[in-house]
C-alpha cells in the first residue's frame, strides 16, 4: 500500500483534459510545498513533469499544469495527445517517511 | 547533457551484497544532492535513500535501513549503493536521480536503471 492515494487509471479523448489526484496527509502533501509529478513511459525512466505543486521544469509542455488544496494535490493534462499515453506518480516529503511516492496512476488516451 | 547512467545490477542470492554505481556527467556532481529510488516489477516508484552533497546527511526508507548504504565520490562523478543482506523484496530496477535544487525533494534528471535481482 503506497503512502500517497493515487487512482489506478483515468482516461481521455484527444484534446480533451484529464485530472489525477494525489491524496496523502497533513504529513506530507497537507504540510508542505513538495509535491512533485513524473510521467513514465513503459520500459523507460521517469521524467519530471511537476515540482514544488505547480512549477513546470523547462522543457516541459504548459498543457501539464499542478495544484493543490488541503491534503490533495492535482496533476491537469489539457488537450490530451497520444503521446501522454504513460503512467504517472505523484511524490510528497513527508515528515514521517522523509519521502513518499503514489502507486501510479494508468493514463490511457482513447 | 546530463547523463546519469547506473551499473552493478544483476542476479544475488538472498542474504547476499551487490555495489550499485551511478556515474555523472554533463554537470558537476558536487553541486547536488542525490538519490535512489527502485521499482519493483510491475510495480510503483519507491524512494530509497538520500545523500547531501558533502556526504554529510543521508536518509534511508525504513524498508532498507541498517542494510543498505548510500554514499559518494564526488571527484569520480560517482553515487554509490551498497546493498547488503539482499531480501527478495529488493527485486527491482533501481534509478539513480540528481536533486532538481537544493533542499528540494524532486528529481529533474534520472539514468536508465539497473535491474537487481534477488532469488535463489
Amino acid at each position: 500500500q503506497s503512502a500517497l492515494t493515487q487512482p489506478a487509471s483515468v482516461s481521455g479523448s484527444p484534446g480533451q483534459s484529464i485530472t489525477i489526484s494525489c491524496t496523502g496527509t497533513s504529513s506530507d502533501v497537507g504540510d508542505y510545498n513538495y509535491v512533485s509529478w513524473y510521467q513514465q513511459h513503459p520500459g523507460k525512466a521517469p521524467k519530471l513533469m511537476i515540482y514544488d505543486v505547480s512549477n513546470r521544469p523547462s522543457g516541459v509542455s504548459n498543457r501539464f499544469s499542478g495544484s493543490k488544496s488541503g491534503n490533495t494535490a492535482s496533476l491537469t493534462i489539457s488537450g490530451l495527445q497520444a503521446e501522454d499515453e504513460a503512467d504517472y506518480y505523484c511524490s510528497s516529503y513527508s515528515s514521517t517517511s522523509r519521502r513518499v511516492f503514489g502507486g501510479g496512476t494508468k493514463l490511457t488516451v482513447l | 547533457e546530463v547523463q546519469l547512467v547506473e551499473s552493478g545490477g544483476g542476479l544475488v542470492q538472498p542474504g547476499g551484497s551487490l555495489r550499485l554505481s551511478c556515474v555523472a556527467s554533463g554537470f558537476t556532481l558536487s553541486s547536488y544532492e542525490m538519490t535512489w529510488v527502485r521499482q519493483a516489477p510491475g510495480k510503483g516508484l519507491k524512494w530509497v535513500s538520500y545523500i547531501n552533497i558533502s556526504g554529510s546527511t543521508i536518509y534511508y526508507a525504513d524498508s532498507v535501513k541498517g542494510r543498505f548504504t548510500i554514499s559518494r565520490d564526488n571527484a569520480k562523478n560517482s553515487l554509490y549503493l551498497q546493498m547488503n543482506s539482499l531480501r527478495a523484496e529488493d527485486t527491482a530496477v533501481y534509478y539513480c536521480g540528481r536533486v532538481g535544487h537544493s533542499s528540494s525533494w524532486y528529481e529533474d534528471h534520472w539514468g536508465q536503471g539497473t535491474l537487481v535481482t534477488v532469488s535463489s
